[in-house]
């Protein structure tokens, strides 16, 4: 199966802005979709099909890609943004789902 | 409103069986497709099964095939986890997700029910 591989973690002021990465195969077949999950919580989806935001998730959040490379960027990073963010996409086989290792975004 | 709602969760001994339920509310559930995602303590996030809103295509995580079986009732707009042969490394949180449509993303999360393996 595929892999997706993140940075384990990441810091950045608040207001700044900051980007998180993801590297794998499957991303030049599929799309990379983005999730953010915060203590005690469920995964909430924030970036789908590379760059497009869900009704409710504020426009700091953007998407983007390149060949084997997704990337979420969070413009003004907000306390409440402190969470771990998994991105994910299609196995290269059509198969099942893979998810990278997450990243523990810290806002300082 | 939208929801999931996992149960079934519970503390099992090694090499013992458990099945998760996991209830959709609020929307067309036959014609979605559905997953099973857990998280381990201090790991990632693992989708484990996925099955279509159909039920005839299923897929598994390598670390589950031939322990776990995903299935569905559409009548009773429920995803079962059926968990046989437990591991001390399957204890996570268990999650159930819709799939949005085609596009390759879970919108709807439930909150997790929790699958501790240990003896």
């Amino acid at each position: 199966s595929s892999e997706l591989t993140q940075a384990p973690a990441v810091s950045v002021a608040l207001g700044q802005t900051v980007t998180i990465t993801c590297q794998g195969d499957s991303l030049r077949l599929y799309y990379a979709t983005w999730y953010q999950q915060k203590p005690g919580q469920a995964p909430v989806l924030v970036i789908y099909t590379k760059h497009n935001r869900p009704s409710g998730i504020p426009e700091r959040f953007s998407g983007s890609s390149s060949g084997d490379r997704a990337s979420l960027t969070i413009t003004g990073a907000l306390a409440e943004d402190e969470a771990d963010y998994f991105c994910g996409s299609r196995d290269s086989d059509g198969s099942n789902w893979v998810f990278g290792g997450g990243t523990k975004l810290t806002v300082l | 409103e939208v929801l999931l709602v996992e149960s079934g969760g519970t503390l099992v001994r090694p090499g013992g069986s458990l099945r998760l339920s996991c209830a959709a509310s609020g929307f067309t559930f036959s014609g979605s497709d559905m997953t099973w995602v857990r998280r381990a303590p201090g790991r990632g996030l693992e989708s484990v099964a996925y099955i279509s809103g159909g039920g005839g295509t299923t897929y598994y995580a390598e670390s589950v095939k031939g322990r776990f079986s995903i299935s569905r009732d559409n009548a009773k707009n429920s995803v079962y986890l059926q968990m046989n042969s437990l591991r001390d490394e399957d204890t996570a949180t268990y999650f159930c997700a819709r799939r949005s449509g085609t596009y390759y993303a879970f919108d709807i999360w439930g909150q997790g029910t929790v699958v501790t393996v240990s003896s």
